[in-house]
Formats: structure tokens, sequence, C-alpha cells
């Protein structure tokens, strides 16, 4: 079965300075993965995708994240975090089952920015 | 183009009740999937209906049911609510099958007394 540790329940950062928010999967194969984001009482939004074509992905809002097959990583980075970005994080892999596939997620990671 | 849309946003059950939530997938989209997101962790999968067959269940009992209808649209039925059952109901679509991102909407708040 697959599954994702998202390894930081919460994170506080100051405005303008990095963020990272670190993930690990559980996959038997090459995995789909995928970063959405929470914003209070909203749906999830997509932030980035990773189907095996660059290791490094590039997201919306100057997100990207870089995939790590030896360490089965898809940490989540941004270089200056800003007002907007204090959300919910959700690192998600794409499981294929016979007849359909489902989204499995990580607990999340809830970001606090600091003016 | 509208996105996933969900209807009603917010709802307040009691206990023992059915309920029905509705989705309707951006357009084009045949995939929808159904997901339960309780307070302070992330979504669960409930259920995924392609071309109107259900092609996926998650660990949720018999009180969940779903169908899709023709127009791809969807609607999520919960029989005999508990307290438990208080979560975000989100709604996701796909154009199809494969590993394709989901979108979703924004959800249906159930609130149970």
């Amino acid at each position: 079965a697959q599954s994702v540790t998202q390894l930081d329940s919460h994170v506080s950062v100051s405005e303008g300075t990095p963020v990272l928010l670190r993930c690990n999967y559980s996959s038997s194969y090459s995995p789909s993965l995928f970063w959405y984001v929470q914003h209070p009482n909203k749906g999830l939004q997509l932030l980035l995708k990773y189907t095996s074509a660059a290791t490094l992905v590039k997201g919306i809002n100057g997100f990207e994240a870089e995939f790590k097959k030896s360490e089965t990583s898809f940490h989540l980075t941004k270089p200056s975090a800003h007002m907007s970005d204090a959300a919910e994080y959700f690192c998600v892999v794409s499981t294929t089952f016979a007849a359909g596939n489902k989204l499995t997620f990580g607990g999340g990671t809830r970001v606090l920015v600091k003016p | 183009d509208a996105g996933v849309t969900q209807s009603p946003t917010h709802l307040i059950k009691t206990r023992g009740q059915h309920v029905t939530l509705r989705c309707s997938p951006i357009s084009g989209h045949k995939s929808v999937s159904w997901y339960q997101q309780v307070l302070g962790q992330g979504p669960q999968f409930i259920f995924q209906y392609y071309e109107k067959e259900e092609r996926g269940r998650g660990n949720f009992p018999d009180r969940f049911s779903a169908r899709q209808f023709p127009n791809y649209s969807s609607e999520l039925n919960v029989n005999a609510l508990l307290l438990g059952d208080s979560a975000l109901y989100l709604c996701a679509s796909s154009p199809g099958l494969s590993n394709q991102p989901q979108h979703f909407g924004d959800g249906t708040r159930l609130s149970i007394l």
C-alpha cells in the first residue's frame, strides 16, 4: 500500500524567508506525486505534480518540489514566503488500482507566516 | 470555465438522519471522487465514479453510498448519521482514470448534532 508522511505538522516562517515542507512517500513503483494547498474553509488547490518527466518540478505561486527516489522524498520549497502563503499544505500520492485510482493524503503541514 | 461545484455549502443534521450531497464536475471531466476530511486531518478517499460506475471504494461503512448521473454529476448519500460523520466532504473531478491531477470543489461542511 502506498502512504505519505509529512514530517512537520506546523511550520512557522517570517515573511521573505524560505519555506521548506518535508514529505516522504512509500510506493512499490514509480509514483505520481502532488502538492495541494488548502486555505481556510476552502477546497484544495493543486500546486504542482510529479509524473516522472523531471525530478525538479515547478508549480504555481513560486513553489517547487524535488523528487528524490533514493530518499523517497518529495519536499516542497519556496525561496521567499508571502503572507498569502499561510495555509495548510498536503503531500499526495496517486494510487492506481484495478478499476480506477485514488489520492492518498499526508497529514498536512500548517504554515504560519509572520510579518 | 466553472470549476467543481458542490451543494450545499453547509448542512446541519441530527443523529440518525439521512443526507444527500451534490457535486458537478468540471465540464468534460468524466470521473468524480468523494473524500471526507475530518477537522485537523487530511482527506480520506470514499468513492470514485467513472461513466456512472463505481470504480473504487475506501474504508467506509455501507451507510455511505453514491451515484453518478449521465451528465457526470454525482451525489453522495449518508444514512443513519453519526456524530463522527461531522466533516468537510470534498468532491474532485478529473478527465479520466489515469494519474492525472484531481480538481476539488470547496466542499460541503456537514455538522451532526
